[in-house]
């Protein structure tokens, strides 16, 4: 259960798009199409932002994307704004019940 | 409004136990797979265990296997956790999250309590 691999930080500039991976395994990520990705700002409880590779719940704006090749995910913010500085997760199901998250990325809007 | 609602964390010596509560409204409780999650003082999300929806089904993450027990009170709307055998690495703040079926995915998170585990 080893926690899926994420950049530490990334930054971009209001109105531009950044995206995020969160790499994994043939276990995980690759076996699965079952990542999800969740926004968590600082003292609050995580939201959920893309759920089964690459769909947006209602109620998250179409900002947020998800993708998937192979062992990698990745989500993509797009029109980036102040409110998107946060912590962002990814999960995926690992098989026999169990989940994984990666170990999280600081997103800083310049 | 749909909520979720944790209680139950604290101080603990190592070596102890505490049991958290999950108070859940505004929804079926039932019929949803619920989860623990944890996350130690400035760290990332860690997932801890699951309970399918009548409770015959769990499943634990290696480092909390035989020392943690996950449990639920459907006729009460609550999730618990049983923690015994804590460690100074157990500290974090303990999140219980919904995990509706036709998602896969953590939908509805409460606001988490915080356990410390320290002499």
């Amino acid at each position: 259960q080893s926690a899926l691999t994420q950049p530490a930080s990334v930054s971009g500039s209001p109105g531009q798009s950044i995206t995020i991976s969160c790499t994994g395994t043939s276990s995980d990520v690759g076996s699965y199409n079952l990542v999800s990705w969740y926004q968590q700002h600082p003292g609050k409880a995580p939201r959920l932002l893309i759920y089964e590779d690459n769909k947006g719940p209602s109620g998250v704006s179409i900002r947020f994307s998800g993708s998937k090749s192979g062992n990698t995910a990745s989500l993509t913010i797009s029109g980036l704004q102040a409110e998107d500085e946060a912590d962002y997760y990814c999960c995926s199901y690992a098989g026999s019940g169990s989940l994984v998250f990666g170990g999280g990325t600081k997103l800083t809007v310049l | 409004e749909v909520q979720l609602v944790e209680s139950g964390g604290g101080l603990v010596q190592p070596g102890g136990s505490l049991r958290l509560s999950c108070a859940a409204s505004g929804f079926t409780f039932s019929t949803h797979w619920m989860h623990w999650v944890r996350q130690a003082p400035g760290k990332g999300l860690v997932w801890v265990s699951r309970i399918d929806t009548d409770g015959s089904t769990t499943t634990y993450a290696d480092s909390v296997k035989g020392r943690f027990t996950i449990s639920r009170d459907n006729a009460r709307n609550t999730l618990y956790l049983q923690m015994s055998s804590l460690r100074a690495e157990d500290t974090a703040v303990y999140y219980c999250a919904r995990y509706p079926y036709h998602l896969t995915a953590f939908d509805i998170w409460g606001q988490g309590t915080m356990v410390t585990v320290s002499s």
